[in-house]
């Protein structure tokens, strides 16, 4: 199954609302996962099973979606927010990842 | 608190096979599924496979003629091995946990917990 998530670039400024989106090439159900990676970290999750938000992660960070469309909001940016956001599909093996959505400060 | 330690050579050479270990601390590893995810340089994360501490495992196509992914409970780790090299290899790789998220009466799962990566680098 493959996720692309668009855009691939996004230039926000702090407080800013964003949206990042993920298609899957097939319907995958609510079973999708997003991850936000630092440069040289780990990706940490936010949020599973499309719309719910993995404990200590800030309200700001919401998912929704469900079958091919997918949507991750920031409701209003904060520093510490930007980052590379990637989706991920555990609806069927191989487990597949989005390409990667890189928030910049504008 | 469950931590994820991978450990193992930084440099391989070409044809040769890549070896790592991920130290589970603060937990058992016999429970959950765990697995190798990759990230080349300035590239997207891809899933490498998973195993389970029953010994059950699942590879990426892709990759599933040279991987192989073993657990030892004794030590609490579980390794990676990928025969064969070249330099498409060089990458982060991670280990993480799976961990099954209770939902609408039934599981879902996502990767909960990650290691710090280690970096590889396939050269002669």
């Amino acid at each position: 199954i493959q996720l692309t998530q668009s855009p691939s670039f996004l230039s926000a400024s702090v407080g800013d609302r964003v949206t990042i989106t993920c298609r899957a090439s097939q319907d995958i159900s609510n079973y999708l996962a997003w991850y936000q990676q630092k440069p040289g970290k780990a990706p940490k999750l936010l949020i599973y099973v499309a719309s719910t938000l993995q404990s200590g992660v800030p309200s700001r960070f919401s998912g929704s979606g469900s079958g091919t469309e997918f949507t991750l909001t920031i409701s209003s940016l904060q520093a510490e927010d930007f980052a590379t956001y990637s989706c991920q599909q555990l609806n069927s093996y191989p487990y597949t990842f989005g390409q990667g959505t890189k928030l910049e400060i504008k | 608190q469950v931590q994820l330690q991978e450990s193992g050579p930084g440099l391989v050479k070409p044809s040769e096979t890549l070896s790592l270990t991920c130290t589970v601390s603060g937990g058992s590893i016999s429970t959950y599924y765990w697995s190798w995810v990759r990230q080349p340089p300035g590239k997207g994360l891809e899933w490498i496979g998973y195993i389970h501490y029953s010994g059950s495992t699942n590879y990426n196509p892709s990759l599933k003629s040279r991987v192989t992914i073993s657990v030892d409970t004794s030590k609490n780790q579980f390794s990676l091995k990928l025969s064969s090299v070249t330099a498409a290899d060089t990458a982060v790789y991670y280990c993480a946990r799976h961990y099954p998220f209770p939902y609408s009466g039934s599981y879902y799962d996502a990767f909960d917990i990650w290691g710090q990566g280690t970096m590889v680098t396939v050269s002669s």
